[in-house]
């Protein structure tokens, strides 16, 4: 029933580690975003596919790479952790023809780098 | 590239009462979309009011209503008969023409309520 989900909701891992976060959404849209929350709660767009196709790569470090099986899947795999890399990440998703469309957003998971 | 501002890190009211949180904009974009979000402790990201910058008309969502003055580029929300449940961060976003294009935020407005 969940419209998108996120796996896992927490993670904890140490620095230099690979890790990935999964997310699905069951919405049929054609378009998902991670955006990454930091300590300050600040949100920022990191990625977003449509159609399998990457068309917004924000700065992130290469680090970060996102891979988007089908359009229902959007997963975020990060390489050599660092401490920095704390934070929130949100999946989200959204129609994207539809000027209207609103994003809808998974409930985050918390990475916590040691 | 828009800018997103949010001037007021934190704010409370009174539980019953009325407040208005603050957002200004940045862009050279004439057609566009403003949103509020509400994200309660459960860090669940709510999508409260969407303005369409096209219409003139203030968006109303029952108890929370928006004031859209596109010529000074503001976007503030109004939360009438405050409640406890209303106590969460709130962000406001803009976001372009397109179903598909990014969301830029605000930095957030804290909101508490006070029994």
């Amino acid at each position: 029933d969940t419209a998108v989900s996120q796996t896992p909701k927490y993670l904890v891992t140490q620095m230099g580690n690979d890790k990935s976060i999964k997310c699905e959404q069951n919405l049929g849209h054609d378009t998902m975003y991670w955006y990454k929350q930091d300590s300050k709660k600040f949100l920022k767009i990191m990625f977003s596919y449509n159609n399998k196709e990457l068309i917004i790569n924000e700065t992130v470090p290469n680090r970060f790479s996102p891979k988007s099986p089908d359009k229902a899947h959007l997963n975020l795999h990060i390489n050599s952790l660092e401490l920095g890399d704390s934070a929130v990440y949100f999946c989200a998703s959204s129609q994207g023809d539809r000027r209207t469309g609103e994003q809808y957003f998974g409930p985050g998971t918390r990475l916590t780098v040691t | 590239a828009q800018t997103v501002t949010q001037s007021q890190p934190e704010m409370s009211v009174q539980e019953a009462e009325t407040v208005t949180l603050s957002c200004t904009y940045d862009t050279s974009e004439s057609d566009y979309y403003l949103f509020w979000y509400k994200q309660p402790p459960s860090r669940q990201m709510i999508l409260v009011i969407r303005q369409e910058a096209y219409k003139q008309q203030n968006a109303t969502e029952n108890r929370f209503s928006v004031n859209f003055q596109k010529a000074a580029k503001s976007f503030s929300l109004k939360i009438s008969d405050s409640q406890l449940g209303d106590a969460a961060m709130y962000f406001c976003a803009y976001r372009g023409n397109f179903g598909n294009e990014k969301l830029t935020f605000g930095t957030g407005t804290r909101l508490t309520i006070i029994p």
